[in-house]
């Protein structure tokens, strides 16, 4: 199985900061690499699939990179709705989460 | 508009089974495949398996092989996972979701409690 692995796992931060997340894979998932955002009590939502494609209607200031194994989520200046909780996931074989990132004031 | 619609919360004693269904609109129920996630209260998200819906194949986690159940009726474009001997570390809240970018619609989750 794919491990994927999040990091941090809590991260503190104010209105405009620029936030990035880190997602490493186990193994090499070619750029199968999704992130999605989580409220409480709500769904996930998909934000940016194939590493970098962001979704329609998600905000510009959210961006992807990386293939292979690396990968990486930049909120480039946060909002106040953006504070909430971000999964990496691989699809590439079946599919596996990270652990979640938890971003908070 | 494309949407999932999942059954309602369930209450069930350790050793019963459950089955959620997830109903489909709005899109071609046999194009994509579904995918059944969890997530514990407090924890994060853990994908239990997947479904065909136009050939009914299924893969399942390794961790829920043997007591997870994936199916669906084409007719009235809805799948069901029905996960059985239910223990107490299976209260969770129960997600479909449609991939065809990744997961990109969810359903609303289905809150499933196993309680003595």
């Amino acid at each position: 199985d794919i491990q994927m692995t999040q990091s941090p796992s809590t991260l503190s931060a104010s209105v405009g900061d620029r936030v990035t997340i880190t997602c490493r894979a186990s193994q090499s998932i070619s750029s199968w690499l999704a992130w999605y955002q989580q409220k409480p009590g709500k769904a996930p939502k998909l934000l940016i699939s194939k590493a970098s494609t962001l979704e329609s209607g998600v905000p510009s200031r959210f961006s992807g990179s990386g293939s292979g194994t690396e990968f990486t989520l930049t909120i480039s200046s946060l909002q106040p709705d953006d504070f909430a909780t971000y999964y990496c996931q691989q699809y590439n074989t079946y599919s596996t989460f990270g652990q979640g990132t938890k971003v908070e004031v | 508009q494309v949407q999932l619609v999942q059954s309602g919360a369930e209450v069930k004693k350790p050793g019963a089974s459950v089955k959620v269904s997830c109903k489909a609109s709005g899109y071609s129920f046999t194009d994509f495949y579904m995918h059944w996630v969890r997530q514990a209260p407090g924890q994060g998200l853990e994908w239990m398996g997947q479904i065909n819906p136009n050939s009914g194949g299924t893969n399942y986690a390794q961790k829920f092989q043997g007591r997870v159940t994936m199916t669906r009726d084409t007719s009235i474009r809805t799948a069901y996972m029905e996960l059985s001997r239910l223990r107490s570390d299976d209260t969770a809240v129960y997600y479909c979701a449609k991939e065809v970018r990744a997961f990109d619609i969810w359903g609303q989750g289905t809150m499933v409690t196993v309680s003595s």
